[in-house]
């Protein structure tokens, strides 16, 4: 089967850095996707990875490893309004999205 | 980046009645949008894919003539909910490709629906 995981929920303080790990599994690799989502909102697009690698926007990074099925989103100086869901998504072979259960970041003053 | 917008972002309505949401791409043309409906605190689950112009295609396990999908024309697909029940209660969320390098999705801003 084909499945996407990452942690449920995390918690992190206001002006430190968060890194959100994603791994996945699945038939066919075209891409790695993250998207924020805030509460009662639609998601955003932060970020894309097709190579391997460190991707940086800003005090956003995305990283991908190809053979390890793994990536990470990696969040620096954080503020409270980065309190979201941030979603891993994976193009597979057919070039659909496949979604992870999204990862809750809490920051705290 | 491209602009997409959804509508009504609230609706309740009373159970067995029907619901009509609306997507738009307000400044380039989808010949595909997608159909989501997300839980609380549970991920996106795909729905529909619409196709401008030729039937839907739905996702395993939704029901087609309970969920219509019109995609008349490269800027606006729509998304009937038909005798809605309770259970169809849920957050409801369109999106389109972009056309830029990477395809992202750029997505409406979503459809609460509350089925009394």
């Amino acid at each position: 089967g084909q499945n996407i995981d990452q942690p449920t929920e995390m918690t992190a303080t206001e002006g430190a850095i968060v890194q959100i790990n994603c791994t996945y599994q699945t038939s066919g690799f075209n891409g790695l996707f993250w998207y924020q989502q805030h509460a009662g909102e639609a998601p955003t697009f932060l970020s894309y990875n097709v190579l391997d690698g460190l991707e940086e926007k800003g005090r956003f990074s995305s990283f991908l490893s190809r053979s390890k099925g793994y990536s990470y989103l990696l969040l620096k100086e954080l503020q409270m309004k980065d309190s979201a869901s941030y979603l891993c998504a994976v193009k597979g072979s057919n070039y659909q999205l496949i979604w992870g259960a999204g990862t809750k970041l809490i920051i705290k003053p | 980046g491209a602009v997409v917008s959804q509508h009504p972002s609230r609706v309740i309505c009373k159970s067995g009645t029907s619901v009509k949401i609306e997507c738009r791409s307000l400044d380039f043309q989808a010949t595909t949008m997608f159909w989501y409906r997300q839980f609380p605190k549970q991920s996106l689950m795909l729905m529909a894919t619409s196709n401008e112009g030729s039937k839907a295609t739905y996702e395993q396990g939704v029901e087609k003539d309970k969920f219509l999908i019109n995609h008349a024309s490269l800027t606006l697909s729509t998304l009937t909910v038909t005798s809605a029940h309770p259970e169809d209660s849920s957050f409801y969320i369109c999106s389109a490709q972009g056309t830029g390098d990477w395809g992202e999705l750029f997505f409406g801003e979503g459809s609460r629906l509350t089925v009394l």
